[in-house]
Order: C-alpha cells, then structure tokens, then sequence
C-alpha cells in the first residue's frame, strides 16, 4: 500500500529563516510521481512541483527547492528566506506511474512564518 | 486564467438534509475529483470520474454519491447529511491520459457543517 507521512505537523519560523518540510513516501511501484502543493488560508491547494521516480536531480525554483532521495524514500522542501507570504498548509502526495488517477496525500505540514 | 469553480464556500446544513456541491472546470478535463480535508488527515478520495457518466469510488465513498452528466460539471451528492461529514470539501481536475500530465488543479473548496 502507498503512504505518504509528513512528520511535522505545524512549523513557526521567524521571516528570513530557511526551513525545510520533511516528506517520506512508501509505495512498491519502481515508478511513480512525487508531489508538492501549498494550501494558502484562501483554501485553493496550488501545484508546486512533480518529480518522476527516475528522476533524482534536486530541483530548485526561486526560494523553493526540492530534495528527492529514493535510498531514504523521501522528498523534502526547503524554503530559502522564508517569507509571511509562505505561511500555508503543505501537502507532499503520491501518486502511481503510468498517468495514475491514485493519489495519496500526506496529513500536511502547517507553516506560519512571522514577521 | 483556468478555473475550477465550486458553487458554494460556506454551507450550514440540518441533519438528515440532502447537500448537493456542485464544481465546474473550463479547462475540458476528462477527469475529476472529489476529496475530503479534515485536520490530520490530509486528503481522502470519495470518488472520481474518469468521463461523463462514468464513476470511481475513492477511499471513503460511504454515504456520499455523485454525478457526471457534462464534462465540466462534477457534483457530490450527500442524501442525508450526518454531523460525522462536517468537512472541507475539494474538487479537483485533471487532464487525459494522452496530456501526460497528472496534475491536479482544484478549487477553492466547499466548508460544510452539519448541525
């Protein structure tokens, strides 16, 4: 069975702070896509980015960047000078390969940054 | 700018009422969604349709039904609403298999208590 666990529950950061959102994933698929969405207070979960399994470069957008190791089975996001702009709920998924309609979601990671 | 849109932010309802939560999309996405937020929890699957007319139970269908008879349009169905489906509810589309991209767009989301 597929999971996605995302240990932190809630994060406070001061602005400015670097903060990285930890994702571990299991599934028995040799292929499958990683997922990372924000839920801003407006509700609207937004894509962030997807990562194919054979594909292990790190990823780095702006003050986003990404962490994919498939040894450790995880998929961390880290937020370089945080910014109030961030603060969200957000969510890491899981989905099969072959364009899969199956996703798992993790529990989601609460990120209030402070001014 | 592409769009799904879901009818109703906010619903306060009776127990025992029937709850209809209509979502349209206009980005001619074959397939759609309907999930379950609640804290903790992440997002859970209640059902998904891959065309019109067609359906898919998710993860927890129990209680909930819905309807597909134009591809823009998706509704979840609550024939008598319980305190237990207080919820957020997200709608969410996603292109044809032949797009290649399995990534979900959603709406807003839908707040519903039941009294």
């Amino acid at each position: 069975a597929q999971k996605v666990t995302q240990a932190q529950t809630e994060i406070s950061v001061v602005e400015k702070e670097d903060v990285t959102l930890d994702c571990v994933y299991e599934t028995r698929d040799t292929t499958y896509y990683l997922f990372w969405y924000k839920q801003p207070p407006s509700g609207e979960l937004v894509f962030l980015i997807r990562r194919n399994s054979f594909d292990e470069q790190n990823e780095i957008s702006g003050r986003y960047s990404w962490n994919f190791q498939k040894s450790t089975s995880s998929f961390n996001f880290t937020i370089t000078a945080s910014q109030v702009v961030d603060s969200a709920v957000y969510f890491c998924a899981l989905s099969e390969a072959n364009y899969g309609q199956n996703f798992v979601f993790g529990p989601g990671t609460r990120l209030s940054v402070l001014p | 700018d592409v769009k799904v849109t879901q009818s109703s932010r906010y619903l306060v309802k009776r127990t025992g009422e029937k709850v209809f939560l209509e979502c349209v999309q206009d980005m001619d996405h074959e397939n759609m969604f309907w999930y379950r937020q609640d804290p903790g929890l992440g997002l859970r699957l209640i059902y998904f349709s891959y065309d019109v007319k067609m359906k898919e139970k998710g993860d927890i269908p129990e209680g909930y039904s819905v309807s597909r008879e134009k591809k823009e349009r998706f509704s979840l169905i609550l024939e008598s609403a319980s305190t237990n489906q207080t919820s957020m509810y997200l709608c969410a589309s996603m292109p044809g298999h032949n797009s290649g991209a399995n990534v979900l767009t959603f709406g807003a989301g839908s707040r519903l208590t039941v009294l």
